[in-house]
């Protein structure tokens, strides 16, 4: 199993700027899941891609959105960025739900 | 959302048993219990999950309560690898059918293990 990989590990980017994260799933993994995680908290969902279609999503605005191509990689994208999106955010693949996820080790985003 | 609720904190030795409690008394009829576990500078690591019966693997054993209102993580000899923040989830379906749920976390309990 290769796990799940994120890039980049960490990244600036100023206020009002657009970012894309991205993300590798684990093998044989058709669904992915988006975090965010501030400091001292614990992760909060965005949304979540099963075979190329969102079919969940968490309490952000839609300057928040993704993709997840047909190899079941994944992109989250953020608009307009704010400070208060300074977070590690994390990646997580599946196989089905009810099964466990399995986690990347994160993107660090530093909004200045 | 069902919400769960867990101790802000617990200590234990190494080599010694752990059991991290779990209320979650709202719990519907459907909804899984995970447990996940988060190291510093990683994301979170899946430890166990189960519906109703008691659940092994080789990392942990989950308890679950009759009426399913709690629960209890056991680490049947904790190491110093161990040492995390540990969160009690109950597993939300998404709005549509297929693979789909989504996990909501508290804030977990930090386990200390000393030497």
């Amino acid at each position: 199993e290769t796990g799940v990989t994120q890039s980049p590990t960490h990244l600036i980017k100023t206020r009002g700027q657009q970012v894309t994260l991205r993300c590798s799933s684990q093998s044989g993994h058709n669904t992915v899941s988006w975090y965010q995680q501030a400091l001292g908290q614990g992760p909060q969902f965005i949304f979540q891609y099963y075979r190329e279609e969102e079919n969940g999503r968490g309490n952000f605005p839609p300057r928040f959105s993704g993709l997840q191509f047909p190899n079941y990689s994944s992109e989250l994208n953020v608009n307009a960025l704010e400070l208060d999106d300074s977070a590690l955010y994390l990646c997580a693949s599946s196989r089905a739900w009810d099964y466990g996820y399995t986690f990347g080790s994160g993107t660090r985003l530093t909004v200045v | 959302d069902a919400k769960t609720t867990q101790p802000n904190s617990m200590e234990s030795n190494e080599e010694e048993p752990v059991h991290l409690p779990c209320n979650h008394s709202t719990i519907s009829g459907t909804d899984y219990i995970h447990w996940y576990r988060q190291l510093p500078s990683q994301g979170p690591e899946y430890v166990i999950h189960g519906l109703t019966s008691n659940v092994n693997n080789r990392m942990a054993s989950l308890a679950i309560a009759e009426d399913r209102k709690s629960s209890t993580l056991i680490l049947h000899r904790a190491t110093l690898r161990d040492a995390a923040v540990y969160y009690c989830i109950l597993s939300l379906r998404g709005n549509s059918g297929g693979s789909n749920y989504k996990l909501t976390f508290g804030k977990g309990t930090l386990l200390t293990v000393n030497p």
